[in-house]
């Protein structure tokens, strides 16, 4: 019920298309969807997050997209640069009047992006 | 706003021995996550702690502990360390409440031989 799942678990990308990863989750609870991106020898960075209220959120060259019925959700990055080459990880969390629910994280995405 | 800090960013120890890390949050945030990230099972919660208080935690032998103290600091503490127990310890500050976005640390690399 807690899983989160998501993929691929690595993508090469040539300079200038479009990544997308795909995360898939069960506990119909969960509505905080956020998105985190980690270089080597850093910790993750909070990137972009949505909550089910909409089916989609644009910041700069990073969309999400969320499909509540389907229980899917997806980090699209359009004109990936080779700075984007990073592990990224999908997470969930249900928001209460007290906080959330720990992170759920994905098992994470190594994207490469090859000029 | 100074970012989360981890200390120590590195760590040795060998198998039997304990060991504690320590997390300052970022400025007025006072809720502290504790995470452990290994290859093979990514990103695993550890325990949360608000307010001086453990609010949630997670799957993990009582090995494992924490706790907080009045400026919000938090350290974890790992008794008896098993050779599985090298990983990299994550801190992540928040607010504590509504979206509660999460702001990792660089974490703590432990190498347990």
């Amino acid at each position: 019920q807690q899983q989160v799942k998501q993929s691929p678990q690595s993508l090469i990308v040539q300079k200038g298309g479009i990544s997308i990863i795909n995360c898939a989750y069960e506990n119909t609870a969960f509505d905080y969807f956020p998105w985190y991106q980690q270089f080597p020898g850093k910790g993750p960075a909070l990137l972009i997050a949505i909550r089910p209220d909409v089916s989609e959120k644009k910041e700069g060259r990073f969309t999400i997209s969320f499909n509540k019925s389907a229980k899917q959700f997806s980090l699209h990055i359009m004109d990936s640069q080779p700075g984007d080459s990073a592990t990224y990880f999908c997470a969930a969390a249900h928001i209460t009047d007290s906080g959330n629910t720990p992170l759920v994280f994905g098992k994470g995405t190594r994207l490469s992006v090859i000029a | 706003k100074a970012g989360v800090t981890q200390t120590p960013r590195y760590l040795i120890k060998t198998r039997g021995q304990q060991v504690t890390l320590s997390c300052s949050p970022i400025s007025g945030h006072r809720s502290v996550s504790w995470y452990q990230q290994t290859p093979g099972q990514g990103l695993q919660f550890l325990f949360e702690y608000f307010s001086e208080t453990q609010r949630n935690k997670g799957n993990f032998p009582g090995r494992f502990s924490g706790r907080q103290f009045s400026n919000s600091r938090s350290e974890m503490n790992v008794s008896t360390l098993e050779l599985g127990d090298s990983a990299l310890y994550l801190c992540a500050s928040s607010s504590g409440t509504g979206d509660n976005e999460q702001f990792f640390g660089p974490g703590t690399r432990l190498t347990v031989l």
